[in-house]
């Protein structure tokens, strides 16, 4: 079965430092990937995504990820945060059209 | 392209009572999607529709739950006798089946409480 794990449920960091928010999913299928922000009481919306080719992927607000196959991992980085990026962050497989999501992990800005 | 849409944005209810939501996709999606959230987690694939046919439904929707897409354009969620283990977040999704069109866009979500 699919499974998407994020290995933080929430991590600190300072404004204007660089923040990586691990991922990694299991599949025996070959998966597409993504990564949406959900900020307070608000929908999901799409950061980025991987369906094929380059495995650096560049999203929006700066962010952008990696996939690497051999370590089934989709870490989702940005170099300098702000205020603004507080919020929960969840990673996702696209299998059978379904997406199954990780459990989140919510981004702490700090002063 | 005004996005997905969701009414209503709250729900507060009496356990045992019936509740109905309404999702509108984007208008060129065919393929319409329902998931659950609940606090701290991230949201559970309930249900899908290929325009009016509902293609999967997942073991969390108990019978109680139905969906409906009855034109092949906005759905429905309906819950019957809500339990308070019912309280979440329901989120709808569309996206354009066909290659290169895996990205499923999300509506803001009914928040359901019951009481």
């Amino acid at each position: 079965a699919q499974s998407v794990t994020q290995l933080d449920s929430q991590v600190p960091v300072f404004e204007e430092a660089p923040v990586e928010l691990r991922c990694n999913y299991s599949s025996s299928v070959s998966v597409y990937l993504f990564w949406y922000v959900q900020y307070p009481n608000q929908g999901l919306q799409l950061l980025l995504k991987y369906l094929s080719g380059s495995t650096l992927v560049k999203g929006i607000n700066g962010f952008e990820a990696e996939f690497n196959k051999s370590q089934t991992s989709f870490h989702l980085r940005k170099p300098s945060v702000h205020i603004s990026d507080t919020a929960e962050y969840f990673c996702a497989v696209s299998v059978d059209d379904k997406i199954i999501f990780g459990k989140g992990t919510r981004l702490h800005i700090l002063p | 392209d005004t996005g997905v849409s969701q009414n209503p944005r709250h729900k507060i209810t009496k356990r045992g009572q019936n509740v109905t939501f309404r999702c509108d996709p984007i208008s060129e999606h065919n393929r319409l999607y329902w998931y659950r959230q609940t606090l701290g987690q991230g949201p559970e694939f309930l249900t899908y529709f290929q325009n009016e046919a509902q293609l999967e439904k997942s073991r969390l929707l108990s019978d109680r739950f139905s969906a409906e897409r009855p034109k092949g354009s906005f759905s429905t969620l309906e819950i019957q006798r809500t339990e308070q283990g019912d309280s979440a977040m329901y989120l709808c999704a569309s996206r354009q089946s066909g290659g290169g069109r895996e990205t499923q866009y999300f509506g803001p979500g009914t928040r359901l409480l019951v009481l």
